[in-house]
């Protein structure tokens, strides 16, 4: 079975800090993807990979970045969280080809005090 | 850019009657899937349309690609509790875009 980890399930931050989200796939998959999901708005990608040091920005990118050092590995960062990306993180990854299913990962609920 | 639309927001049923979720985007797409978000869980692969017209089934559900390949639907057959979730669809422009956008997704309430 597919698995794609995230590092936390639930975060509190407070405005200003640093904040890092790390997930991990075990499946050798070239692509993978960070969203943030908010009520209403479904998933909205915020940064692909679609190889290691590779990146893309997606739809909201403004106030994220990423790190892919490692195939297995990508990382989203917030330089410096505000409240307004209190929000639900979830990663995924998926094989070449780009329209291959997406696994995904449970998903990292951040707030931000 | 490309926007995938769906409708309706919501959608609350009893057991037993069936339920319909329609997707639409701006673009043409080169394939359209569709995901389950249990409550709590996290979104699940259900399928891929790719053809044209192409109709796909899984025991209750129901998945169809328009003609033009702007549009889905994803209907289900005598809802059960089961059923109870989001759904969404996400799309792969033909624009070269590699990754796929999202819908806002249907919840789906299914009453005993």
């Amino acid at each position: 079975d597919v698995k794609v980890t995230q590092s936390s399930r639930y975060l509190v931050k407070r405005t200003g800090e640093k904040v890092f989200l790390e997930c991990v796939q075990d499946m050798d998959h070239e692509n993978m993807f960070w969203y943030r999901q908010d009520p209403g708005l479904g998933l909205r990608l915020i940064y692909f990979s679609y190889d290691v040091k590779m990146k893309e920005k997606g739809d909201i990118p403004e106030g994220y970045s990423v790190s892919r050092e490692k195939k297995e590995r990508f990382s989203l960062i917030l330089e410096s969280a505000s409240t307004n990306q209190t929000s639900m993180y979830l990663c995924a990854s998926s094989g070449t080809g780009g329209g291959n299913e997406q696994f995904f990962g449970p998903g990292t609920r951040l707030t931000v005090l | 850019g490309q926007q995938v639309m769906q409708i309706p927001q919501y959608q609350h049923v009893q057991e037993g009657e069936d339920f319909t979720t329609y997707c639409n985007s701006s673009t043409t797409l080169s394939n359209i899937q569709w995901y389950k978000q249990r409550p709590g869980g996290h979104p699940v692969f259900l399928i891929q349309l790719v053809k044209s017209g192409e109709v796909k089934k899984q025991k209750r559900l129901t998945f169809q690609f328009g003609e033009a390949k702007k549009n889905s639907s994803l209907h289900i057959t005598a809802t059960q509790t089961t059923d109870v979730g989001t759904y969404f669809c996400a799309g792969r422009g033909d624009t070269g875009r590699r990754a796929l956008t999202f819908g806002s997704g249907t919840r789906l309430q299914v009453q005993p």
